[in-house]
């Protein structure tokens, strides 16, 4: 099957910093890419949808100016964690649908980035 | 806005034994795909099964089906056979344009 990947796998920053996460589809264009947000023993929150081209479409809540997402290319987005504070530490999965839309399709899920703000 | 629901928050389960898993959703949309995934404690999310709304017979793979009862908004997870290998966190999702995913339920299955 497809394949997505993450970078890096796992990261720890200083608060106050930015973290850059890559989601690069490795065998396959995609338009669209979705980041989500998993805590500790809790469930997958979408954050945003990114767009190939143009800008992401953010969930509610979710600060845009705080979480920058850039899709530049049919193969990689990345989400960019700014001014990051112990309450960003978190699991951040990208997944990534090869396929133009619709619902008759799956989603294929990157290996997730686990993010420790110290 | 879609909801999708997750009753059942932790289950245990006897090796062997098949086990349902409960999953509901609402939606006033007609086109629309429900998905189930694995995600052990590595993390990783693996496809389990995908039933879309308009497909007429329950999805299959292997050990894996999909209870489809499309009327009552269900859209449960029998996995038969259990193995110690399946123990690991199941969540339900719906998808029209973007995936959505229920609470999950953490599933142990003992020897």
């Amino acid at each position: 099957g497809a394949v997505v990947s993450q970078h890096p796998s796992r990261v720890i920053c200083k608060s106050g910093t930015s973290v850059k996460i890559e989601c690069r589809s490795l065998d396959f264009q995609a338009t669209t890419m979705f980041w989500y947000r998993q805590f500790p023993k809790q469930s997958l929150m979408l954050m945003a949808t990114s767009n190939e081209g143009s800008k992401a479409t953010y969930e509610q809540g979710v600060e845009k100016d705080k979480f920058l997402i850039n899709h530049a290319s049919l193969t990689l987005s990345t989400l960019t964690v700014t001014s990051a504070h112990p309450e960003d530490s978190s699991f951040y999965i990208c997944s990534a649908n090869p396929f133009s839309g619709g619902a008759e399709n799956e989603q294929f899920f990157g290996p997730g980035t686990r993010l420790t703000v110290l | 806005a879609q909801k999708i629901t997750q009753t059942q928050p932790g289950m245990f389960v006897q090796e062997k034994e098949a086990v349902t898993l409960d999953c509901t959703y609402d939606t006033s949309d007609q086109s629309y795909g429900l998905f189930w995934y694995k995600q052990p404690s590595s993390g990783e999310m693996i496809f389990l099964i995908y039933q879309g709304s308009y497909d007429e017979q329950n999805a299959t793979e292997g050990r894996y089906s999909l209870n489809f009862q499309k009327a009552r908004k269900s859209a449960n997870l029998v996995i038969s056979a259990s193995q110690l290998g399946d123990s690991a966190m199941y969540f339900c999702a719906f998808r029209d344009d973007k995936i959505i995913f229920g609470k999950g339920t953490r599933l142990h299955i003992l020897p």
